[in-house]
This record gives C-alpha cells, sequence and structure tokens, in this order.
C-alpha cells in the first residue's frame, strides 16, 4: 500500500518557535508537494519539489522554507511561527513526468495550532 | 487572473439520486484535469483523470466531462450513497503544479 506520511497529526507550537513539518514517501516518486488548507480558502500551494535538492516556491511561499536532501523526504520548515500560520498542512507526493498527467498521493495531514 | 470555480460549496441530495458537481475555470488551458475526495480531517484522495482530447470518463458510478470550449468540467456520482458524502475537489495544472477549486461538500440524505 503506497503511503505519503507526515510525522504529526496535531501540532501545537508558540509565537515565534520554529517548526519543522516532515513527510515521508514510500513510492520513489520524483515529485513532492506542500499544500496548507484553510477554510472558504481551499488547497493552497506552498512549495514544490520535482528532484532532490531542488525546490520551487508556490504561491504563498512567504514564511516558509522547505527542505529535500533525500529522495523521500521533504520537510516544510515555518522559520518563526505567527498566528496566522495555524492550518492544516498536507504533504504530496507525484512520479516525475508532465504537472497534472500523473495523480497526487497525499498525507493524512498536520494540523498546526500556532498560540 | 486564473480562477478554479466550483459553483456549489455545499449540496444536498437524496440517496439513489444522481451528484451533479461543477468545476468551472477561466485563464487556463489545461491538458488535464483531476478529481479528488476529501474526507473530514483527512488528505484528499485521487479519483479520476480526464485529458482535454477526452471528453468523457468512467469509473464504476463515477463519470466526469471536460469541455474545453465551455472551460468546464462535471463530475456525476449515480446511485448516490450515504457514504459518498465528503468534499470533492477539482484540480488542474496552471502555472504551478496542481491548482485545486474550493470544493464542494455533498451530503447524501437516507
Amino acid at each position: 500500500d503506497v503511503k505519503v506520511t507526515q510525522s504529526s497529526r496535531y501540532l501545537v507550537k508558540r509565537t515565534g518557535e520554529k517548526v519543522f513539518l516532515e513527510c515521508v514517501q514510500d513510492m520513489d516518486h520524483e515529485n513532492m508537494f506542500w499544500y496548507r488548507q484553510d477554510p472558504g480558502l481551499g488547497l493552497r500551494l506552498i512549495y514544490f519539489s520535482y528532484d532532490v535538492k531542488m525546490k520551487e516556491k508556490g504561491d504563498i511561499p512567504e514564511g516558509y522554507s522547505v527542505s529535500r536532501e533525500k529522495k523521500e523526504r521533504f520537510s516544510l520548515i515555518l522559520e518563526s511561527a505567527s498566528t496566522n500560520q495555524t492550518s492544516m498542512y498536507l504533504c504530496a507526493s507525484s512520479p516525475h513526468g508532465t504537472s497534472g498527467n500523473t495523480e497526487a498521493f497525499f498525507g493524512q495531514g498536520t494540523r498546526l495550532t500556532v498560540v | 487572473s486564473q480562477k478554479i470555480e466550483q459553483n456549489s460549496e455545499a449540496l444536498n441530495i437524496q440517496e439513489g439520486k444522481t451528484a451533479t458537481l461543477t468545476c468551472n475555470y477561466t485563464n487556463y488551458s489545461p491538458a488535464y484535469l483531476q478529481w479528488y475526495r476529501q474526507d473530514p480531517g483527512r488528505g484528499p484522495v485521487f479519483l479520476l483523470l480526464i485529458r482535454e482530447n477526452e471528453k468523457e470518463k468512467r469509473k464504476e458510478r463515477l463519470k466526469v466531462t471536460f469541455d474545453t470550449t465551455l472551460k468546464q468540467s462535471l463530475f456525476h456520482i449515480t446511485a448516490s450513497q450515504p457514504a459518498d458524502s465528503a468534499t470533492y475537489l477539482c484540480a488542474l495544472e496552471g502555472n504551478t503544479p496542481l491548482v485545486f477549486g474550493k470544493g464542494t461538500r455533498l451530503s447524501v440524505i437516507a
């Protein structure tokens, strides 16, 4: 059974903390993505990566960074957490190919609350 | 600007009826369009992909149409069941990978 695993289902952090959200996939996929999902706003792309050591900004990268040192792992970093980063964070992966041509597999999500 | 719109935020239908969900887009020329299902507190799960040169695609009780002239996709669930209750998302390729609509929350009432 193919899997995208996010390290935490629920996380509570304090304002100003550095936060790491980890995502691991076991499908040998080249492409990995981080989205956040908020009521009324839908899924919004934060960062994505088409290869190891490669990263590209999505639609809302401000306040975030990413790391992809190994093919199977894609980490999202909140440099200094703020309350407006309280959200559901979703990691996804897909095989190499033209974007949109292949299905994306999602993790179970991490609900992050910043207090 | 580029937009994906799923016309209904919520849709309630009776069990056994056909549910029809709409996805419209502007300022895109997607080669592919995808539909996903999302249950509360979980990540989206892929359902169907349709290519621009395909008018219709079916999978069991699901049917998707893709009209590039109207810039619209319709998603149908026939003989709907309470277990089909979920949020359904359409997605297509834009300037960045897979851009999603906000979703339609479907409730199938027994």
